[in-house]
């Protein structure tokens, strides 16, 4: 009953790497999410999409670019891994509210991926 | 810009009791409200949502509630057990800002035996 799945539960990256976190889901959502999560600092959104091929800016955009080739696979890609960039990484996605279209239905987040960049 | 707050950031409470746990947002403008679960290094679990129109969702032994023009919501878990020791996480879906969540700095649960 999986719906948003993570690629990889665990990472080790070395500094100067580029990397690449997956994010599939299969409930057809048009709005996906990326989000990192460090102690004391809460979630905090680094990228979303509204739709294939469409990306905005979160709150702390720098050091990662996003991809959405296909409405069901959203990728978070750090440019350059650096120490700073160790955190757990989560995925989420959800339906398009708009205009009293579809005025239900929450976030479902993946599993997390936890990357450590040395 | 919303804020939300939970109150307590800890919780230390025996097997057995009942419990609350208290969510408040500064923006009453919200589509939605919803609760979630974390264990430790995990995802986000999604627990309970209410609309904004609703006042409150019950799922087994979990109760949420939520009173938009006060901007507050209670999450009510009856006969708390071990199994509900996790970090328990709020989060409002504002009207504006492209469908995004804000959270809530979560409340930090243990049940002891």
């Amino acid at each position: 009953d999986v719906k948003v799945t993570q690629s990889s539960r665990y990472l080790v990256k070395r500094t100067g790497e580029k990397v690449f976190l997956e994010c599939v889901q299969d409930m057809d959502h048009e709005n996906m999410f990326w989000y990192r999560q460090d102690p004391g600092l809460g979630l905090r959104l680094i990228y979303f999409s509204y739709d294939v091929k469409m990306k905005e800016k979160g709150d702390i955009p720098e050091g990662y670019s996003v991809s959405r080739e296909k409405k069901e696979r959203f990728s978070l890609i750090l440019e350059s891994a650096s120490t700073n960039q160790t955190s757990m990484y989560l995925c989420a996605s959800s339906f398009f509210l708009a205009g009293g279209r579809r005025k239900t239905g929450g976030y479902t987040f993946g599993s997390g991926t936890r990357l450590t960049v040395v | 810009k919303q804020e939300v707050t939970q109150i307590p950031a800890a919780l230390s409470v025996p097997e057995g009791e009942n419990l609350v746990l208290n969510c408040s947002f500064t923006d009453s403008a919200i589509y939605n409200l919803q609760w979630f679960r974390q264990d430790p290094g995990k995802g986000l679990t999604s627990l309970l949502l209410i609309q904004s129109s609703q006042r409150e969702q019950t799922s087994g032994r979990l109760n949420a509630s939520l009173d938009k023009s006060s901007g507050r919501s209670t999450l009510y878990i009856a006969a708390s057990q071990p199994g509900d020791s996790a970090t328990y996480l709020c989060a409002v879906r504002r009207t504006g800002g492209g469908n995004k969540l804000t959270f809530g700095t979560g409340t930090q649960l243990k049940v002891e035996l």
